[in-house]
């Protein structure tokens, strides 16, 4: 079994669609949690962090649940410049694991 | 200005020949990795760097070597590249802190 496991898409969406990633990790003893975001055949980048009381960043709202190890990403308002590879990240230890990513395709 | 640095961005070798490919920083972070990204896949941490201590994960093959002869640079040696390690390298530098690893911009490898 994958540390972290994510739905590959890819998720073709209209611009101004709300989508909605998720994402499931198996080490329980993970501390932190982001999501990162990768353009076509650039490096990864920090999207933003994942907190159990939710947080959100103008469009992008992540949740996290410990129980049920899952983590969401959720986009609102999608716009073409979203078009991109969604990453979900746990740790281990001090250590980053990344998912395989998530496809999200905006189209006008 | 670029924090993390890789040369070369783009490198071909034949199967079995020996690469090295180079990361340097700009910030003389602590903290100094090595991913294999293959297509569609995740990164995968092959080993890092907290100064000068060697970190090796434990399913990274023997034909790979790093080297960080000073804080500013790092070099990841493919002894004998197989068809097989075709991909992406990145390289990132950190303070320890697991919300502060900057990713290098990668040197994409071809094994012929």
């Amino acid at each position: 079994r994958k540390e972290v496991e994510q739905d590959p898409g890819p998720f073709n969406v209209p611009e101004g669609a709300t989508v909605a990633f998720n994402c499931t990790y198996s080490n329980s003893a993970s501390q932190s949690f982001f999501w990162y975001r990768q353009d076509c055949r650039k490096e990864p980048k920090l999207l933003m962090s994942v907190y159990s009381s939710g947080n959100e960043d103008g469009r992008f709202t992540a949740q996290l649940n410990r129980a049920s190890q899952y983590i969401s990403l959720l986009i609102r308002d999608s716009k073409l410049s979203d078009s991109a590879t969604y990453l979900c990240v746990v740790t281990d230890g001090n250590k980053l694991v990344f998912g395989a990513g998530t496809i999200l395709r905006v189209k006008s | 200005d670029a924090m993390v640095i890789q040369n070369p961005r783009y490198q071909v070798t034949q199967f079995g020949k020996p690469v090295t490919l180079s990361c340097s920083q700009t910030l003389n972070h602590n903290v100094m990795y090595w991913y294999q990204q293959k297509s569609s896949q995740a990164p995968k941490l092959l080993f890092h760097y907290y100064d000068k201590d060697f970190n090796n994960e434990a399913d990274t093959p023997d034909n790979f070597q790093s080297r960080r002869p000073n804080t500013s640079f790092c070099f990841l040696d493919i002894r004998s590249p197989g068809l097989g390690d075709a991909a992406m390298y990145l390289c990132a530098i950190g303070t320890g802190r697991v919300d502060e690893q900057f990713f290098g911009p990668g040197t994409r490898l071809t094994v012929l």
